[in-house]
């Protein structure tokens, strides 16, 4: 089975601080992916990657940044958390056939 | 991706099988239909997909028509964690670089 992990299941954060999200996938997928989820908004694609050291902007790339460094690990950044980046942060991978797998999800709390 | 109409909500009884429709009637020939399911505060779970044939894993069953203009996601004995939102979605397989879109789904609650 396909297993995508997240490093956190919670987090809470002040306004102004640097937040790094951590994914990581077993299954040497070239594509992975960041999502935010929020309620009425469905799934936003923030940036995604199609191979190490490549990343393309999504539909909502503002106030974050992406690294990938090896195949398997995809990092969100948020440069300098606001408020309005409260939100569940969801990571998915796929190889260029098959369905997106995702992980369970980090729910961020900006205070 | 062709777009898809799922009823907003249905109840099943717990060891029932419960039969979640999907209409895509615009779907193309080189479409397939994927279905994924979202309990509550976890992410997005990838159920099973296909392109024409009736397709069958450990967690679900997939009907397509033969038109291929609608399709029923099948759980054949469904348990309380079965509880969730489900999507069925349309698209070009080799797709994998392009993000995932989610319509609003079948809110789905199985009663005990």
């Amino acid at each position: 089975d396909v297993k995508v992990t997240q490093s956190s299941r919670y987090l809470v954060k002040r306004t102004g601080e640097k937040v790094f999200l951590e994914c990581v996938q077993d299954m040497d997928h070239e594509n992975m992916f960041w999502y935010r989820q929020d309620p009425g908004l469905g799934l936003r694609l923030i940036y995604f990657s199609y191979d190490v050291k490549m990343k393309e902007k999504g539909d909502i790339p503002e106030g974050y940044s992406v690294s990938r460094e090896k195949k398997e690990r995809f990092s969100l950044i948020l440069e300098s958390a606001s408020t309005n980046q409260t939100s569940m942060y969801l990571c998915a991978s796929t190889d260029r056939y098959g369905p997106q797998h995702f992980g369970d999800g980090t729910r961020l709390s900006i205070l | 991706d062709a777009k898809t109409t799922q009823p907003p909500s249905m109840d099943c009884a717990e060891g029932r099988a419960a039969n979640l429709p999907c209409n895509h009637s615009t779907i193309s020939g080189n479409e397939y239909v994927y279905w994924y399911r979202q309990i509550h505060s976890q992410g997005p779970q990838y159920i099973i997909h296909g392109l024409k044939n009736n397709e069958t894993n450990e967690m679900a069953s997939l009907i397509i028509t033969e038109d291929r203009k609608s399709s029923t996601l099948i759980l054949p004995h469904a348990t309380l964690r079965d509880t969730a939102v489900y999507y069925c979605i349309v698209r070009v397989a080799d797709q994998g670089a392009q993000k995932l879109v989610f319509g609003q789904g079948t809110r789905l609650t199985i009663n005990p």
